[in-house]
């Protein structure tokens, strides 16, 4: 069974440009949480989602950042348009249950904004 | 809201000494408490977990205690060996039915041969 796959794994681009993000949970998992570590720093939550749903979304850092997920499957994560504060590498995880199941994570997409 | 603190950031041993890795947290509410171990190239995996109801469990070499009066909890991995090292990561959460984990800086840890 295939894992929670995310790409691109590096993504460098210039500030003010725009970034999409693209996360495949494992298959069935209605949970899909974005997650950000920035500069060594701890992992931050950033949203969840329920299916199609935004479960809870008050992790996102501003109005740059738009989650999607459409149709219950894969998500995108958008920043637009990026700011050097946002590098950092940003992990998906999904899990199958309510929420009493493991959570399995992605490699992570290493975001560099110069 | 719910913070976590991780400590130490970097912890160097030998192969077969034990390693401890220790948290705090500041929400009482919070009654989940896993442990993650990311490899390089990798995302974070869980190791094991706990729930506030246990004071302690055991998976062969690795072992998680916890205070709920002290509100801290602590990562033990006896026998360490080389392929052990990695960023380890503790998370609290309040169990209401989603995973929002709340993470500690992660501990970065080698065993050397």
């Amino acid at each position: 069974e295939a894992g929670v796959t995310q790409f691109p794994s590096h993504s460098v681009i210039e500030k003010g440009q725009t970034v999409t993000l693209r996360c495949d949970p494992i298959s069935g998992h209605d949970n899909l949480y974005w997650y950000r570590r920035v500069m060594g720093k701890e992992i931050k939550f950033l949203l969840h989602f329920v299916k199609e749903s935004k479960q809870d979304e008050s992790g996102m850092p501003n109005n740059r950042f738009l989650a999607e997920r459409t149709g219950g499957t894969y998500s995108t994560l958008k920043v637009q348009p990026a700011e050097l504060e946002d590098s950092g590498v940003y992990f998906c995880a999904s899990s199958q249950g309510p929420g009493n199941t493991e959570a399995f994570f992605g490699q992570g997409t290493r975001l560099t904004v110069v | 809201g719910e913070n976590v603190e991780q400590h130490p950031s970097t912890l160097s041993v030998q192969e077969g000494d034990s390693a401890v890795i220790k948290c705090t947290y500041s929400d009482s509410a919070s009654n989940y408490f896993p442990w993650y171990k990311q490899e390089l190239g990798k995302g974070p995996q869980l190791i094991i977990d706990i729930r506030s109801n246990v004071g302690e469990k055991k998976d062969q070499r690795i072992a998680v205690t916890l205070n709920k009066t002290a509100k801290h909890f602590s990562l033990h991995i006896t026998e360490t060996q080389p392929e052990d090292s990695a960023v380890y990561f503790c998370a609290a959460s309040i169990r209401s039915g989603f995973q929002k984990l709340v993470f500690g800086t992660g501990t970065r840890l080698l065993v050397s041969p």
